[in-house]
């Protein structure tokens, strides 16, 4: 089984901070990596992918990767109140090319105005 | 583009009884994953399939529970009998394989079935 862990929450900070989420994952080999967002009572969201070695930037969102330390993380900048949600980390299955993903419990973060 | 479709958005049956969710893939997309989300256990994979066929059953939880994607446009999740343990949030999502390239596989959710089992 593979283990996807994210750090423990609940992560809370002010609007206009930064938040930042992390994760890491057991299986070397995996080369795909995902950040979910879940509001309340939705479903997932997509919000960002991250193939490569160093940072991804989109918008007040960059994602991380070090495939080395087999880390993940996820900056939001300028926080907002609406960025209130649990986030997911996910990460390909390298035994699979068929689309697996494993997902961690969730790191749920509140921005208080 | 119309996303992951899932019906009913909500269930209430009484345990014993049959219940049976179902989803439509975005079209062109021809890997499909049942998920269940509850507090204790967080996201679970049931099932999913590649181009119609079940690839990994593994998670489904008990015989109780059984799949099929009888075509590349509709697949349908049933558990006979339920019990109310069995109270979740069913998610279906799909995505498109690209075997041989690195990047791939982002999952795209449907709004998810609640089901609530007295």
């Amino acid at each position: 089984q593979k283990e996807v862990e994210q750090n423990s929450g609940p992560l809370s900070v002010p609007e206009g901070a930064i938040a930042s989420l992390n994760c890491t994952y057991s299986d070397r080999g995996s080369q795909s990596f995902f950040w979910y967002r879940q509001y309340s009572g939705k479903s997932p969201e997509l919000i960002m992918s991250i193939y490569s070695n160093g940072d991804k930037e989109d918008g007040r969102f960059t994602a991380q990767l070090n495939k080395a330390s087999q880390y993940v993380s996820l900056l939001i900048r300028d926080s907002q109140p609406s960025d209130s949600a649990t986030y997911l980390c996910a990460v390909n299955d390298r035994g699979s090319t068929l689309g697996r993903l494993y997902f961690g419990r969730g790191t749920q973060l509140t921005v208080w105005p | 583009d119309a996303g992951v479709i899932q019906s009913p958005r909500h269930e209430v049956t009484e345990m014993g009884q049959e219940v049976t969710l179902r989803c439509k893939p975005i079209s062109g997309h021809n890997s499909l994953f049942w998920y269940r989300q509850t507090m204790m256990r967080g996201l679970e994979l049931l099932i999913y399939f590649n181009n119609n066929v079940p690839i990994d059953d593994s998670g489904m939880p008990e015989d109780r529970f059984s799949a099929k994607m009888p075509n590349a446009s509709f697949s349908t999740l049933k558990i006979q009998p339920s019990e109310p343990r069995d109270s979740a949030v069913y998610f279906c999502a799909s995505s498109q394989d690209r075997r041989g390239l690195v990047m791939a596989y982002e999952q795209y959710f449907g709004p998810g079935t609640r089901l609530t089992v007295t």
